[in-house]
């Protein structure tokens, strides 16, 4: 069965630094959400990738895909205590079918 | 704004009762619905899929009578669970997929605490 493993599991950075989130499949994946959850809450959709090589940015926020669709990074450009949170990466399990399997997720603090 | 709505955000209940929770499409209709679950400081399980206008199909391991679903609507899903012990207790989320685009919504979760 697919597996996604995300690194690093936590990190602490610097007000105004970047940094970068992996997520590692051991299958090809098909459709790959980033999605971002406070402890206790709801996830919050961030971004998803489909094509090999396909990038997406929202704010300071920027997702890839890469060619042999079996990695995906988020990065974040200049953090904010606002990114702070649990990432989270989900791959649809079967193709298309909308069922996500998630890696364990990146939690991120961000100091002031 | 919120695109999925669950309620209730958090509830407690006796060991022996039951307890059901809505998850609602506010921006469109959805055939199809999603229900996980998320134990402390673990990722989320997807426990089965709802559908509508026919029987939920569920994950290896879910037992399908201890947790009802009813895709009552296009907009509405209810997941029910039945005769509840402390180790249900957990967060429940349920998504909602946009046909056209494939992007996938959560629900702010329900937090089940099981007495």
């Amino acid at each position: 069965s697919q597996e996604l493993e995300q690194s690093p599991q936590s990190l602490i950075v610097q007000e105004g630094k970047n940094l970068t989130i992996n997520c590692t499949s051991s299958k090809t994946l098909y459709g790959l959400y980033w999605y971002k959850q406070k402890y206790g809450e709801g996830l919050i959709f961030l971004m998803m990738l489909q094509k090999g090589g396909e990038e997406k940015s929202h704010e300071k926020i920027t997702a890839k895909l890469d060619e042999k669709k079996q990695q995906s990074s988020l990065h974040i450009t200049a953090s904010q205590p606002s990114h702070a949170g649990i990432y989270l990466c989900g791959a649809d399990s079967s193709g298309n079918t909308g069922k996500l399997i998630f890696g364990q997720g990146t939690t991120l603090q961000v100091k002031p | 704004g919120a695109v999925v709505s669950q309620h209730p955000s958090w509830v407690i209940c006796k060991s022996g009762t039951s307890v059901k929770i809505e998850c609602r499409s506010l921006d469109f209709q959805a055939t199809t619905m999603f229900w996980y679950r998320q134990f402390p400081k673990q990722s989320l399980m997807l426990m089965a899929t709802s559908n509508e206008g026919s029987k939920a199909t569920y994950e290896q391991g879910v037992e399908k009578d201890k947790f009802l679903i009813n895709h009552a609507s296009l907009t509405l899903s209810t997941l029910t669970v039945t005769s509840a012990h402390p180790e249900d207790s957990s967060f429940y989320i349920c998504s909602v997929r946009r046909e056209n685009t494939g992007e996938l919504f959560f629900g702010e979760g329900s937090r089940l605490t099981v007495l």
